[in-house]
């Protein structure tokens, strides 16, 4: 069985801050871990995405993530928000290899950027 | 074009109607997937198909079914829609990728089952 839990159903920082959305999961074989984000009125876009090589994983607009095995975590950070990444995130889970390749995912984080 | 499409983008019914939504693909998968989103509950797998032949039930399937007519079309139908069966729903494509695999989505579906 896996599962994720995102501590923060909503997060708010000011422009320039830094962001950080957590993600803490559960898997009984070594996981593949996404972020996942959804703008207003569509769908999900992949951001980045841990496939058991490198701890630390860059996405797209500016976002990254870390791995940590020993904390079972995969927090999304981001050095300086800026408006535009004001959007809902999502963390998800699937098993590596086999047949089992269903994600789980988290219950969001909705991010809010002050101006 | 989008590689993933669903039709239709807003539906508003009444209880006890069937609605069809329908995806399609043109990303060459053969894994399909839909879920259904509720605010607070983050996204829920209601059906995947891993090919043409093959279908499973997620984890809310009841009081839905769903067809794979063909590699790039993946239906959900609701045989007779209840007002809880109101929400967002999503239409996902995976292939097999290097290290691992990755979920595309649709834009999805807002369905308002009065």
């Amino acid at each position: 069985a896996q599962s994720v839990t995102q501590l923060g159903s909503h997060v708010s920082v000011s422009e320039g801050a830094l962001v950080l959305l957590r993600c803490n999961y559960s898997s009984s074989v070594p996981p593949y871990l996404f972020w996942y984000v959804q703008y207003p009125n569509q769908g999900l876009q992949l951001l980045l995405k841990y496939t058991s090589a490198a701890t630390l994983v860059k996405g797209i607009n500016g976002f990254e993530a870390e791995f940590k095995k020993s904390e079972t975590s995969f927090h999304l950070t981001k050095p300086s928000a800026h408006m535009s990444d004001a959007a809902e995130y999502f963390c998800a889970v699937s098993n590596s290899g086999g047949s089992n390749y269903k994600l789980t995912f988290g219950k969001g984080t909705l991010l809010t950027v002050n101006p | 074009d989008a590689d993933v499409t669903q039709t239709p983008r807003n539906r508003i019914t009444k209880t006890g109607k069937r609605i069809m939504l329908e995806c399609s693909q043109t990303k060459g998968h053969d894994r399909m997937y839909w879920y259904r989103q509720d605010p607070g509950l983050g996204l829920r797998l209601i059906y995947y198909s891993f090919d043409v032949k093959d279908i499973n039930k997620g984890e809310i399937s009841d009081g839905y079914s769903v067809s794979r007519q063909a590699q790039a079309k993946f239906s959900l139908s609701l045989e007779s829609a209840i007002p809880n069966q109101t929400a967002l729903y999503f239409c996902a494509t995976s292939g097999m990728t290097e290290g691992g695999d990755t979920q595309y989505f649709g834009p999805g579906t807002r369905l308002t089952v009065l």
